[in-house]
C-alpha cells in the first residue's frame, strides 16, 4: 500500500550526540514536511521541502537541519539534540493543490538522555 | 501569522453527539482540516473545508463560516474509539499547502 514511512519509530540518544530521523513515501507527493509535536501539544511545522526547494519556518532553530536527496525520502538531522527536543516527529506528505491533505507518517519519538 | 484556539477537553457519551469548535485568524486562509489523533499515533485525515457550509461524511461532519473565522466538527452516535484528540489545522496561501495546528481537543467518550 502507498503510504508514508518513517524509521525508527522509536529514537534514544544522547544529550548533543548527533541524531538522524528518516521518512520515505510511496506517493510521490512533491512536498515533505518534518512536524515537531511535544505532549499535549500541537504539531508545529519545522520546514517543508516543495520538489528540491528548502523551506525553513522563521522559528525553526539552527539545530534542525533537512535533506532530501530525492522524492521518495527526507531525512530530519538535529545537530546537537538537547533535552527540550524530546518530541514525537511526524513526516507528511502532500500534493500541491487545493484541498490536497496532507498524510502522516507514524512519527518518531525521540528520548533525549 | 495563525491563531487557532481549540477547547482543551471535552467529554461525552457513547451514543451522543458532540460538537468540537475551533476559531482562527489567519493572514490568506486557504482551507481548514480536521485531523484525528490517538495517543501515540500520527493525526490522520477528517474532513476539509474551504466554501462556507457543511461536509457531511458519515459520522462525522464539518462546518465553516470563513467570515467569523469558526469551524466545528460534529461527531454522531459517538462510539468509544472515538475518544481521541482533534486537531483543527488551516492552510495559508503562503507556501506549499503547509498546514498550522490548534492543540487539539481531547475528547473522552464514556459508557
Amino acid at each position: 500500500d502507498a503510504m508514508v514511512i518513517q524509521n525508527p519509530r522509536y529514537q534514544v540518544t544522547q544529550f548533543g550526540k548527533p541524531v538522524t530521523l528518516s521518512c520515505s513515501q510511496t506517493l510521490n507527493h512533491n512536498v515533505m514536511y518534518w512536524y515537531q509535536q511535544k505532549s499535549s501539544q500541537a504539531p508545529k511545522l519545522l520546514f517543508h521541502y516543495y520538489d528540491k526547494d528548502f523551506n525553513n519556518e522563521a522559528d525553526t532553530p539552527d539545530n534542525f537541519q533537512s535533506r532530501r536527496p530525492n522524492t521518495s525520502f527526507c531525512f530530519l538531522d538535529i545537530r546537537s539534540p538537547g533535552l527540550g527536543d524530546a518530541a514525537m516527529y511526524l513526516c507528511a506528505t502532500s500534493r500541491d493543490g487545493p484541498g490536497e491533505t496532507g498524510f502522516f507518517g507514524p512519527g518518531t519519538r525521540l528520548t533525549v538522555l | 501569522g495563525q491563531n487557532i484556539d481549540q477547547p482543551t477537553e471535552m467529554t461525552a457519551t457513547e451514543g451522543a453527539i458532540v460538537q468540537i469548535n475551533c476559531t482562527y485568524q489567519t493572514s490568506g486562509f486557504n482551507g481548514l482540516f480536521w485531523y484525528q489523533q490517538h495517543a501515540g499515533e500520527a493525526p490522520t485525515f477528517l474532513s476539509y473545508n474551504v466554501l462556507d457550509g457543511l461536509e457531511e461524511k458519515g459520522r462525522f461532519s464539518s462546518f465553516l463560516s470563513r467570515s467569523k473565522g469558526y469551524s466545528y466538527l460534529l461527531l454522531k452516535e459517538l462510539q468509544m474509539k472515538d475518544s481521541a484528540s482533534y486537531l483543527c489545522a488551516v492552510r495559508n496561501k503562503t507556501g506549499a499547502n503547509n498546514l498550522f495546528f490548534g492543540t487539539g481537543t481531547r475528547l473522552t467518550v464514556i459508557p
